[in-house]
């Protein structure tokens, strides 16, 4: 089965600067699908930014944006202008073409003001 | 609105005693599955179903049970076999069409037995 490591159990970020959020997974599959999702104190889970493995164009949304690196099973995310409001759980997902999704055991990240 | 609603919000039980969390989503998804999260831990998958009346084991599916009878609604009963049911319990659905298949949450359950 897949298994997808967060290795920074906590990160901190001084408001407005950048921080990266580090996701290696384990696959023998060439097709699949990656994401995070946020999670803030109300525990909704919020989807940030996907990435489908077979476009090597990294995805962007707004501040958010990811570098993948399919050959070294690497997909990691920045946030750029880091906000107070980006403070939460960022869990790193992946999911194979059968559908099963496996999660990260996610980043606490604290913005500092 | 579209969406995952989940309820109740917070639920209480004795040991012993089988539980039902209820999932219903108006998102016309055609797959479902059931996490569960405890403390400082990602998400850990109880169950899945990608059709009706069809439905798959998770990584930890002992002491748990579901049905989907309709397309809409995922329910899970926690079973008095199953020896740590305190925990946040999430569900979520997902299209298995097009190009977009990233999973929507509900908000949550919050079991505690004692």
């Amino acid at each position: 089965a897949q298994t997808v490591t967060q290795s920074q159990p906590e990160m901190s970020v001084q408001e407005a600067e950048t921080v990266t959020l580090s996701c290696t997974y384990d696959t023998s599959e060439s097709d699949y699908y990656l994401f995070w999702y946020k999670q803030p104190p109300s525990r909704q889970m919020i989807l940030v930014i996907r990435q489908e493995a077979y476009k090597q164009q990294n995805a962007t949304e707004n501040r958010f944006s990811v570098n993948f690196q399919k050959a070294a099973k690497s997909f990691s995310l920045k946030i750029s202008d880091s906000q107070l409001g980006d403070a939460a759980m960022y869990f790193c997902a992946y999911r194979s073409n059968n559908n099963d999704m496996r999660f990260g055991a996610g980043t606490r990240l604290t913005v500092k003001p | 609105d579209g969406g995952i609603t989940q309820s109740p919000k917070y639920l209480f039980r004795k040991e012993g005693q089988n539980v039902t969390l209820s999932c219903e989503q108006n998102l016309n998804h055609d797959a479902m599955y059931w996490y569960r999260q405890d403390p400082g831990q990602g998400l850990r998958l109880i169950y899945y179903s990608q059709i009706v009346n069809d439905f798959q084991k998770g990584d930890i599916a002992e002491g748990y049970s579901v049905s989907r009878e309709k397309k809409e609604s995922f329910p899970l009963t926690v079973t008095s076999a199953q020896k740590n049911p305190t925990a946040f319990y999430l569900c979520a659905s997902s299209t298995l069409k097009g190009d977009s298949y990233e999973q929507y949450f509900g908000p949550g359950t919050r079991l505690t037995v004692t």
